[in-house]
C-alpha cells in the first residue's frame, strides 16, 4: 500500500524568500515520486519526477526536490519565491514496478500563497 | 499535441438525472487514469485503463459509476441518479511508457443541485 503526507496545508513566504513544501511517503515498493501544481480552476501540470535516476532532481520554474530514502521524503524546494508561484501543489507517489506505472496517490495539497 | 482535452468544462445537472464526461488524451499514451478532486483535497483514484481494458476501480466506484475505453482511444465516464455528494472536479489524466508521467486534462467541474 501507499500513501503520501504532506505537513502543512497552507504555506505563506514573502517574495525572494525560501520556498520550502513538505512531502513523506509511504511504499511497500521502490517508488515513484512526483510534484504537481495547480492553478485556480485548472488541471494538474507536473513539475518534476523522480524515477529512481538521481535522487536531487530539478523540474520547471527553478523548482527541485531531493529523494531521502532514509527519511521517505520528497520535500519541493525553490530558493527564491515569485509571485506567480501562488497556487497549489500536490505530491504524489506510484509504485515503481516492472509493468509499469499505474495508480497516482495524491497528498491532500499544500496552498501557496507568495506575499509582496 | 493539444494535450489531454476534457468535455464539457463544467456541467450543472439536477439530483437523479444521468451526466456522461469525455476525455480525449493524448494520442499516443496507453493509459488513462480518472480522479475526482474535491473541494481543499488532492485528487481520488477512480478507475484505469491500460489501453481498452479497465484493470482497476477505486471503491469510491459505486455501481452509479462506470467508464469506458473503446477502442484504447477516448474514454467516457458516466454517473447514473447523481447525488448531491457527486459535485466534484473530474479530471482525467493519461500516460505512456513504463515510467510515463500523467499528463492531466483541465477537468470537468459537476454542479449537483
Amino acid at each position: 500500500a501507499q500513501s503520501v503526507t504532506q505537513l502543512g496545508s497552507h504555506v505563506s513566504v514573502s517574495e525572494g524568500a525560501l520556498v520550502l513544501l513538505r512531502c513523506n511517503y509511504s511504499s511497500s515498493v521502490p517508488p515513484y515520486l512526483f510534484w504537481y501544481v495547480q492553478y485556480p480552476n485548472q488541471g494538474l501540470q507536473l513539475l518534476l519526477k523522480y524515477t529512481s535516476a538521481a535522487t536531487l532532481v530539478k523540474g520547471i520554474n527553478g523548482f527541485e526536490a531531493e529523494f531521502k530514502k532514509s527519511e521517505t521524503s520528497f520535500h519541493l524546494t525553490k530558493p527564491s519565491a515569485h509571485m506567480s508561484d501562488a497556487a497549489e501543489y500536490f505530491c504524489a507517489v506510484t509504485p515503481n514496478i516492472a509493468s509499469g506505472t499505474y495508480k497516482y496517490i495524491f497528498g491532500t495539497g499544500t496552498r501557496l500563497k507568495v506575499l509582496a | 499535441d493539444t494535450g489531454v482535452s476534457q468535455d464539457p468544462r463544467h456541467k450543472i445537472t439536477k439530483r437523479g438525472q444521468n451526466v456522461t464526461f469525455r476525455c480525449d488524451p493524448i494520442s499516443e499514451h496507453n493509459r488513462l487514469y480518472w480522479y475526482r478532486q474535491t473541494l481543499g483535497q488532492g485528487p481520488e483514484f477512480l478507475t484505469y485503463f491500460q489501453n481498452e481494458a479497465q484493470l482497476e476501480k477505486s471503491r469510491l466506484l459505486s455501481d452509479r459509476f462506470s467508464a469506458e475505453r473503446p477502442k484504447g482511444s477516448f474514454s467516457t465516464l458516466e454517473i447514473q441518479r447523481t447525488e448531491q455528494g457527486d459535485s466534484a472536479m473530474y479530471l482525467c489524466a493519461s500516460s505512456f511508457g513504463v515510467v510515463g508521467e500523467a499528463f492531466f486534462g483541465q477537468g470537468t467541474r459537476l454542479t449537483v443541485v
